[in-house]
């Protein structure tokens, strides 16, 4: 099955400068990767989505980036703010032998952003 | 709010008890998802329903767990005789069809004591 790595586990910014979370798949026939935030208490928010058809999407201060050959995607936070202190989620999705479009996720990244 | 919901937010009970949690999906989305999700770890996938069909389960679901989802809409997870490694937040998502991204409640926060 699909394995997905994440890392850093942490990282800590000063508010302002840029943050950039790595992760890694296994399935090459993994064709969508979605970042998600979450916050204390609460549930996954989508933040920004790839479809493997494309190198890069941009929405104002995140950005994400993949490399199909190399099995890597990247989320890029430029000009970090404190409400961007949250734990990040990459996962990668792929339709299983049984036709289900299977989502896995990596182990999270916890940012801080220090003021 | 039109997002997925999800109650009780927040279950303590006694192992060995029985417990049940309800997820509203938003009104459009045909596919329903639960994860279970524990500390400091990404959501795992349980099972998931298209309209009421459940399609696919993981092998963490044991036979103590069952999911429903009966007329298409709000779906039930309960979990019989729980055990304290039952102890995790319970996330459902929903999307509108198999290719289109998941929205993901705030969750269920089950401790067993």
């Amino acid at each position: 099955g699909e394995n997905v790595e994440q890392h850093p586990s942490t990282l800590s910014v000063q508010e302002g400068d840029s943050a950039v979370i790595k992760c890694t798949y296994s399935d090459s026939a993994s064709n969508y990767f979605p970042w998600y935030k979450q916050e204390l208490g609460k549930g996954p928010q989508l933040i920004i989505d790839i479809r493997s058809n494309v190198g890069e999407k941009k929405d104002q201060r995140i950005a994400v980036t993949l490399n199909k050959t190399a099995k890597h995607f990247s989320l890029h936070i430029t000009e970090t703010q404190p409400e961007d202190s949250a734990v990040y989620f990459c996962a990668a999705r792929v339709r299983d032998s049984g036709g289900y479009q299977k989502v896995t996720f990596g182990i999270g990244t916890k940012l801080q952003v220090i003021p | 709010d039109t997002g997925v919901s999800q109650n009780p937010r927040h279950k303590i009970t006694k192992r060995g008890q029985n417990v049940t949690f309800r997820c509203d999906p938003i009104s459009e989305h045909n596919r329903l998802y639960w994860y279970r999700q524990t500390l400091g770890q990404g959501p795992e996938f349980l099972t998931y329903f298209q309209n009421e069909a459940q399609l696919e389960k993981s092998r963490l679901l044991s036979d103590r767990f069952s999911a429903e989802r009966p007329k298409g809409s709000f779906s039930t997870l309960e979990i019989q005789r729980t055990e304290q490694g039952d102890s995790a937040m319970y996330l459902c998502a929903s999307s509108l069809n198999r290719d289109y991204e998941q929205y993901f409640g705030p969750g269920t926060r089950l401790t067993v004591t």
